[in-house]
């Protein structure tokens, strides 16, 4: 059973572009989470999402930031028009579905996002 | 919401020795508390984890410790080795207000250094 995944591993963008980093949840996860970390810093929580539903956005900036988990594919998080304090590394994280939201989260590689 | 905070920052031990890190919380509602190891560059490890219905949870050299009167819960790593050092992060995780929605908040961390 192949663990939490996420593309790419290492992402550079210029200030301005757009990044997308993909999540592809453990199988039989239907739960997506998303955190960011910030060198020498705990994980922030970002956004909670179902498949086609965003539960809970509350740790997502108001502006520039977005993520999806479609039926089908990736959960994707896109930070539109990136700033340099936008470099940090992303995690996602993925719970199973019959357990809900209490149940242990196997986090991915990460995506370290770096803006020039 | 939610608050963790997590001492000591660092830790440095010598090899065989014990290493306790304590974490505290604001909600008393939670009722999910995951310890993850994270070593340099790599995804966070859950490595154990307590749900208010147990005091306890011990898995070999590893032990945590939930005080829910007093909010608060301890990682003990006992017969410590060099693979050990990593960054440890404790969570809790509660119900966040409004409808359906949840989120693990993290601690800072504590850097423990296992001295040979």
């Amino acid at each position: 059973n192949a663990g939490v995944m996420q593309n790419p591993r290492h992402l550079v963008r210029r200030r301005g572009q757009e990044a997308r980093l993909r999540c592809s949840p453990m199988k039989g996860h239907s739960h997506v989470y998303w955190y960011r970390q910030l060198p020498e810093e705990g994980l922030k929580f970002m956004v909670y999402l179902q498949k086609e539903n965003i539960i809970d956005e509350s740790g997502m900036p108001k502006e520039r930031f977005s993520a999806e988990f479609p039926k089908e594919g990736p959960s994707i998080l896109r930070i539109q028009q990136v700033v340099r304090g936008d470099s940090a590394a992303y995690f996602c994280a993925s719970s199973p579905r019959a357990g809900g939201p209490s149940e242990t989260q196997y986090f991915g590689p990460g995506t370290r996002l770096l803006v020039l | 919401g939610e608050n963790v905070e997590q001492h000591p920052s660092t830790l440095s031990v010598q090899e065989g020795d014990s290493a306790v890190i304590k974490c505290t919380y604001s909600d008393s509602a939670s009722n999910y508390f995951p310890w993850y190891k994270q070593e340099l560059g790599k995804r966070p490890q859950l490595i154990i984890d307590i749900r208010s219905n147990v005091g306890e949870k011990k898995d070999q050299r590893i032990a945590v410790t939930l005080n829910k009167t007093a909010k608060h819960f301890s990682l003990h790593i006992t017969e410590t080795q060099p693979e050990d050092s990593a960054v440890y992060f404790c969570a809790a995780w509660s119900a966040y207000s409004g409808a359906g929605s949840y989120q693990l908040t993290f601690g800072k961390g504590t850097k423990l250094s296992v001295i040979p």
